[in-house]
């Protein structure tokens, strides 16, 4: 089993609609997690963390489910510019260490006019 | 302010050379990671420098080396290269060791022929 895992779509979506993401990690000792977004052969940007109690960023919500081990990105009000890749990020520890993060292959989202 | 530069940009080896890629992080970050991006995939950890030591190192074969240094800027090296090893390379800066926000540079995108 892949430490994350994500669907890699694409997934090809009408402007204005309202889309998510879930990913799945296999190390139930991981502490931190984060979704980044890449543009095409750019390099990855944080898009934001993601908190037990769940988190909303504007257009954006992330929600964290400890018990299935998995996280999810909600995107409301889809815009042209959304389109990328969203990848799910997982770190095995809170603070300290350097394990470095693991990544997902990312989810390609199409935003279609 | 600078973000985190790269370089070379693009780079063409042939089996069996040798290849350093540089880095310099956003000032005042005194952590540098390296990532190798294979194309399709996400971002996979090579390793961690702070404060010029080895902090985590992901599992690549020893042909892989890092250092860093004062200025905290860092090199990546990797020695006969193979045709598997054509990829972006990402580096990332960030302020202390933790899981905190990566900041990555655009890349060194590597072809071995």
């Amino acid at each position: 089993r892949k430490e994350v895992e994500q669907d890699p779509g694409p997934f090809n979506v009408p402007e204005g609609a309202t889309v998510a993401f879930n990913c799945t990690y296999s190390n139930s000792a991981s502490q931190s997690f984060f979704w980044y977004r890449q543009d095409c052969r750019k390099e990855p940007k944080l898009l934001m963390s993601v908190y037990s109690s769940g988190n909303e960023d504007g257009r954006f919500t992330a929600q964290l489910n400890r018990a299935s081990q998995y996280i999810s990105l909600l995107i409301r009000d889809s815009k042209l510019s959304d389109s990328a890749t969203y990848l799910c990020v997982v770190s095995p520890q809170a603070g300290g260490g350097a394990d470095g993060l693991t990544f997902g292959k990312g989810t390609h989202l199409i935003i279609q006019p | 302010d600078a973000g985190v530069t790269q370089s070379p940009t693009h780079l063409i080896k042939t089996r069996g050379q040798q290849v350093t890629l540089r880095c310099s992080p956003i000032s005042g970050h005194k952590s540098v990671s390296w990532y190798q991006q294979v194309l399709g995939q996400g971002p996979q950890f090579i390793f961690q420098y702070y404060e010029k030591e080895e902090r985590g190192r992901g599992n690549f074969p020893d042909r892989f080396s890092a250092r860093q240094f004062p200025n905290y800027s860092s090199e990546l090296n990797v020695n006969a290269l193979l045709l598997g090893d054509s990829a972006l390379y990402l580096c990332a800066s960030s302020l202390d060791v933790g899981p905190g926000e990566l900041f990555f540079g655009e890349g060194s995108r590597l072809t071995v022929l």
